[in-house]
């Protein structure tokens, strides 16, 4: 079993639509929790952590189970730009050392 | 600020050559840097993790004396891919660590080994 798990897509959805992204992962001891995204040939870019609280920015929300160990991002009013490979990625280090595990990616591309 | 440049950015060598990739933080001294491959429609897979003046800790499978890393200073860290082989053909991304803070991502460098 994967550490990291995602439904790789790809997912069409047309313009301003809203669209959901799962991932479940295998260590219960990972403390943090993110999602980046990633542009065709391009290194990663952090799109936002995901607290236990669920976590809000913009037209983004990310929500965290613990106990189903799942982690979702939420886009509403999707934009063209919003096309990328989303990539879920989870701490497996502890006592401060950072070691991220990242999910294959969920491929999303927004139709005009 | 927190910027990570990677030289170069891709490179095609002869199959039996050795690659070097350097991996530099602009702007902050980087406590730790990370280096990942990512093979087409894959995810990044964590290679090796190395702080400044010490030897990196390098994952399971992962052949060290391959890929010999050199983290020379806490602003350079160095990637080289020995007798590099079509199979180690990939994109190749550096991070690197300020401290406690996320880390942050060099734009990779795409290596083909013909």
């Amino acid at each position: 079993r994967k550490e990291v798990e995602q439904d790789p897509g790809p997912f069409n959805v047309p313009e301003g639509a809203t669209v959901a992204f799962n991932c479940t992962y295998s260590n219960s001891a990972s403390q943090s929790f993110f999602w980046y995204r990633q542009d065709c040939r391009k290194e990663p870019k952090l799109l936002m952590s995901v607290y236990s609280s669920g976590n809000e920015d913009g037209r983004f929300t990310a929500q965290l189970n613990r106990a189903s160990q799942y982690i979702s991002l939420l886009i509403r009013d999707s934009k063209l730009s919003d096309s990328a490979t989303y990539l879920c990625v989870v701490n497996a280090g502890g006592g401060g050392a950072q070691k991220l595990v990242f999910g294959q990616g969920t491929r999303l591309t927004i139709n005009p | 600020g927190a910027v990570v440049s990677q030289h170069p950015s891709w490179v095609i060598c002869k199959s039996g050559t050795s690659v070097k990739i350097e991996c530099r933080s602009l702007d902050f001294q980087a406590t730790t840097m990370f280096w990942y491959r990512q093979f087409p429609k894959q995810s990044l897979m964590l290679m090796a993790t190395s702080n400044e003046g010490s030897k990196a800790t390098y994952e399971q499978g992962v052949e060290k004396d391959k890929f010999l890393i050199n983290h020379a200073s806490l602003t350079l860290s160095t990637l080289t891919v020995t007798s590099a082989h079509p199979e180690d053909s990939s994109f190749y991304i550096c991070s690197a660590r300020r401290g406690q803070d996320t880390q942050y991502f060099g734009p990779g460098t795409r290596l083909t080994v013909l």
